[in-house]
């Protein structure tokens, strides 16, 4: 059974500092997803890592996905207030649909 | 494009009363899937569908059930209503089986 950890699970910083946020996964996946959500709101997708290596970036928020190490991380540099939210990996097993397995979330908030 | 859809947005259940929760999409999706988020955990998948006519259980599919009589729409039922079953309730499609899904706005449902 696929299991997905983050941490840390909750993450209060500052403005203008950088953190990381760690997702690992017990069994082998070479899709990972980054999602963001609002209190009471849906999800918002950040980013797609479909393979060993890859790197993403948007803005402040930088994902990368290795898979040897079944690891992914979610880093922001020098962090604004609009970045407070909570950050969703799901790492996807692929078994006649792409069901996606969901760490806790990270609840991130930034102080100014 | 109004994307995914989903109703109510709110609602309140007795234990033992039954309810159907509807998911619509109009980008002509064949998947589609129905997670659960309990309060401050990730999403679980419940049950998913390839296609019309076509269903299958996910990770927690006790106490629910679904169908998929057209492409468009993928009702979530719940025949005997459970303090348990509380919880926020996500619709998502995506167009193949390796595709991105989009979310629904979700239906938060208490059960009292």
């Amino acid at each position: 059974e696929l299991k997905v950890e983050q941490n840390p699970l909750f993450l209060s910083m500052q403005e203008e500092k950088n953190y990381t946020i760690y997702c690992n996964y017990s069994t082998t996946s070479d899709r990972l997803y980054w999602y963001r959500q609002d209190p009471g709101k849906s999800l918002e997708s950040l980013f797609v890592l479909l393979s060993n290596g890859a790197v993403k970036q948007e803005g402040r928020l930088m994902a990368s996905l290795d898979t040897k190490a079944r690891l992914s991380t979610l880093h922001i540099t020098a962090a604004v207030h609009d970045l407070s939210a909570t950050y969703f990996c799901a790492v996807a097993v692929i078994q006649g649909a792409q069901k996606l397995v969901f760490g806790q979330g990270t609840r991130l908030t930034i102080n100014p | 494009n109004a994307g995914v859809t989903q109703t109510p947005k709110f609602r309140i259940l007795k234990i033992g009363q039954s309810m159907t929760l509807q998911c619509t999409q109009d980008m002509n999706h064949n998947y589609m899937y129905w997670y659960r988020q309990d309060p401050g955990m990730g999403l679980k998948l419940i049950y998913y569908s390839v296609g019309a006519g076509i269903t299958d259980k996910g990770e927690v599919p006790n106490g629910y059930n679904v169908s998929r009589s057209t492409t468009e729409d993928f009702p979530l039922r719940l025949e005997l209503a459970a303090p348990s079953q509380t919880s926020v309730y996500f619709c998502a499609s995506s167009y193949s089986g390796t595709g991105e899904q989009y979310f629904g706005p979700g239906t938060r449902l208490t059960v009292t």
